[in-house]
């Protein structure tokens, strides 16, 4: 069975940071592209990065880029999330999402792990 | 960035109807290399983290009911439930993952009367 779960989560000031992991099991990791989704308070879905395959190519929107990291541990089955410099728009729910493997669509996720940004 | 736009907002239904939602992105979603359109269509229910229905805006998702039906290509899609049943109350999202930034629409909240 495949299972994503993600931790670190909790609230920062303005300016913290925080790493969010997240641990898979029920595939082989390092075959497949991870992403991490947020959902903001709003319910809107925001994706903030992609790694693919050994962790050579990641891809991030403007919004988050060169703020957060996202890398894997193919070893520890691990994806993370290092987020720096945050900001209260950050405040969300964090997924990790897993892609097809001959489809780019993420078709397993994990329930996420809460972010809040505030003083 | 695609600009994912979804309608309506929100609908609501007796169980058994037909129900049609649309999407339309600011840019084709279509790859003219493979004739393939990047849209994906996920549902949400109360709770849970999204879960993929539709991929490459017409091919369900393994396990999926066939209720569930993705068409179009280029910039419009519509998502199509046949006959609602009471445990498709959820948020429907659709996204680009042509390019990046991947992005999402807004969602279609269904409410089942």
């Amino acid at each position: 069975e495949v299972q994503l779960v993600e931790s670190g989560g909790g609230l920062v000031k303005p300016g913290g940071s925080l790493k969010l992991s997240c641990a898979v099991s029920g595939f082989t990791f390092s075959s497949y592209a991870m992403s991490w989704v947020r959902q903001t308070p709003e319910k809107r879905l925001e994706w903030v990065a992609i790694i693919i395959g050994g962790g050579t190519y990641t891809y991030y929107p403007d919004n988050v880029k060169g703020r957060f990291t996202i890398s894997r541990d193919n070893a520890k089955k691990t994806l993370y999330l290092q987020m720096s410099s945050l900001r209260s728009e950050d405040t969300a729910m964090y997924h990790c999402a897993r892609h097809g493997s001959l489809y780019y669509s993420m078709d397993y996720w994990g329930q996420g792990t809460s972010v809040t940004v505030s003083s | 960035d695609i600009v994912m736009t979804q309608s309506p907002s929100s609908l609501s239904v007796s169980a058994g109807e037909k129900v049609t939602m649309t999407c339309k992105s600011s840019q084709s979603l279509l790859n003219s290399g493979n004739q393939k359109n990047y849209l994906a269509w996920y549902q949400q229910k109360l709770g849970q983290p999204p879960k993929l229905l539709i991929y490459e805006a017409s091919t369900r998702e393994s396990g999926v009911p066939d209720r569930f039906t993705g068409s179009g290509s280029g910039t419009d899609f519509i998502l199509t439930i046949s006959s609602v049943q009471a445990e498709d109350l959820a948020v429907y999202y659709c996204q680009n993952d042509h390019s990046y930034p991947y992005t999402f629409g807004g969602g279609t909240k269904l409410e089942i009367k």
